[in-house]
C-alpha cells in the first residue's frame, strides 16, 4: 500500500514569490493534516481536515497560507508571498479518524522549501 | 503554553549497547504519549505509544516509561543498531481537541 505522497520533494523560490505544495494522503483516510517543521524541531500543526472540512486551521497564517481539500482526498497548501522565515519542512500526514489515541498519523516525506 | 520538550539534543551510543531517550512534558491533562523516528529525508514514523493509565509498555526491542508524577517520558531502546540512528521525537496528546504536540527532537547517533 503506497504511503502519504507529496511534491515537490524541494522547493527553491525567492522572496515574495507563490508556492504550493501537494499532498496525496493513505487511500480511504479521512483525516488530513498539514504541519511546519522547522530544523531541529518537532512539527507544528498548520491545519487539519476531516474530509473536505478544514476543523483545526487555528495556527495556519491566514494572511498569507491558504489550504484546500478537494472533495476529500488530495490537499494543496500555498504560501503567497513567500518570506524568508517560511523557510522549513512541510508535512502532509493522514490518518482513518482524528484521535491520535486510536488512529495512527502516517506521515509524508515532507516538502522541503527554501526562501531566498 | 504548554509545551513538550526533551532533556538531550544529541545522543551518542555504542553498537549493541541500550539507549535511553528523555521528554519531559508541561501539560498536566495530557492522557496518550507517543514516540517517533524521523530519518533523514523521511517524515516522522510511529514508534510506540503509552496511555496515562499505564507506567510502561514495551514492543520490539523498545520501551516507553511514564512517569506522572514528575512529568517525564522515556524512549529505551535495548541493543542499539546503526540504523537506529535517527532524531527521536516524543509528542502528547490531550483534551478534546486531540491535537499532537511535539518535542524539539533528540538526534541519536548509534558509533560503531
Amino acid at each position: 500500500e503506497a504511503g502519504v505522497v507529496q511534491s515537490p520533494r524541494y522547493k527553491i523560490i525567492e522572496k515574495k514569490q507563490p508556492v504550493a505544495f501537494w499532498c496525496n494522503p493513505i487511500s480511504g483516510h479521512n483525516t488530513l493534516y498539514w504541519y511546519l517543521q522547522n530544523l531541529g524541531q518537532g512539527p507544528e500543526l498548520l491545519i487539519r481536515y476531516e474530509n473536505e472540512e478544514a476543523v483545526d486551521d487555528s495556527q495556519l497564517p491566514k494572511d498569507r497560507f491558504s489550504a484546500e481539500r478537494l472533495k476529500g482526498v488530495d490537499s494543496t497548501l500555498k504560501i503567497q508571498p513567500a518570506e524568508l522565515g517560511d523557510s522549513a519542512v512541510y508535512l502532509c500526514a493522514s490518518s482513518l479518524d482524528f484521535d491520535p489515541a486510536i488512529n495512527e498519523q502516517f506521515f509524508g516525506p515532507g516538502t522541503r522549501l527554501t526562501v531566498l | 503554553g504548554e509545551s513538550v520538550g526533551l532533556h538531550l539534543p544529541t545522543l551518542s551510543v555504542q553498537e549493541g549497547d541500550n539507549s535511553i531517550i528523555n521528554c519531559a512534558y508541561s501539560n498536566s491533562a495530557s492522557d496518550y504519549f507517543i514516540w517517533y523516528k524521523q530519518e533523514s529525508g523521511k517524515g516522522p514514523q510511529f514508534i510506540i505509544d503509552i496511555r496515562s493509565n499505564m507506567d510502561k509498555r514495551q514492543g520490539q526491542r523498545v520501551t516507553v516509561l511514564l512517569n506522572k508524577t514528575v512529568k517525564h517520558l522515556s524512549l529505551q531502546i535495548a541493543a542499539t543498531q546503526p540504523g537506529d540512528s535517527a532524531v527521536y521525537f516524543c509528542a502528547e496528546s490531550s483534551g478534546s481537541a486531540r491535537q499532537l504536540t511535539f518535542g524539539s527532537g533528540t538526534q541519536l547517533t548509534v558509533l560503531p
